[in-house]
């Protein structure tokens, strides 16, 4: 099964409105990294969380790792038509071998 | 900053024949590479890790010998896909751990679409 769990699986809005996306390890994470991508194209970095309890903005997008650094939230506040993707979430593998592995991805969709 | 070059960015080859992927480290030494795939509506799945000089470890239910990694330098990894067959036809990327990364510790290449026809 896959290590980080993202929820929803897929997201449909209204253009205007807010949304968050979950992601969830069962271990506690050394980092958390989000992206931003569409299929068959490259990752958009969004950002990157190591603390627990941090919380960084970017524009209108919002990410917050808790203080056991085992989940992390992505929100998005008055989303656009621009907002839409495939958003996943990174971390490094939190046990056995070095690895970095993504999340389950959250697909996107702002209705105009 | 560090940047992954990824080659090619599309291709589209023949059912039974070969295909390489090329991701070279610009401006700085790639110890490591992870490989990733990508199908439609999915997320990026961890195909196996190359290490410079040594062999490259598979994820469970990789194919070592259809998916063919080598890491002959610290600025070049390659993915083979050998016999290729449509439902080989998918998204690869590569990433690079790197401090010197715009993407937190990471860098990745653009990605490779391929088709396999």
């Amino acid at each position: 099964s896959q290590e980080l769990e993202q929820s929803p699986q897929s997201l449909i809005v209204q253009e205007g409105k807010n949304l968050t996306i979950n992601c969830t390890s069962s271990k506690t994470l050394y980092g958390l990294y989000w992206y931003k991508q569409k299929y068959g194209e490259g990752l958009i970095f969004l950002m990157m969380l190591q603390k627990g309890g941090e919380e960084k903005s970017h524009e209108k997008i919002t990410a917050k790792l808790d203080e056991k650094k085992q989940q992390s939230s992505l929100h998005i506040t008055a989303s656009q038509p621009s907002h839409a993707g495939i958003y996943l979430c990174g971390a490094d593998k939190p046990t056995g071998t070095y690895k970095y592995i993504f999340g389950t991805g959250t697909r996107l969709k702002v209705l105009a | 900053g560090a940047v992954v070059s990824q080659h090619p960015s599309r291709v589209i080859c023949k059912s039974g024949t070969s295909v390489k992927i090329e991701c070279r480290s610009l401006d700085f030494q790639a110890t490591t590479m992870f490989w990733y795939r990508q199908f439609p509506k999915q997320s990026l799945m961890l195909m196996a890790t190359s290490n410079e000089g040594s062999k490259a470890t598979y994820e469970q239910g990789v194919e070592k010998d259809k998916f063919l990694i080598n890491h002959a330098s610290l600025t070049l990894s390659t993915l083979t896909v050998t016999s290729a067959h449509p439902e080989d036809s998918s998204f690869y990327i590569c990433s690079a751990p790197t401090s010197q990364g715009p993407q937190g510790g990471y860098t990745f290449g653009s990605g490779t679409r391929l088709t396999v026809v």
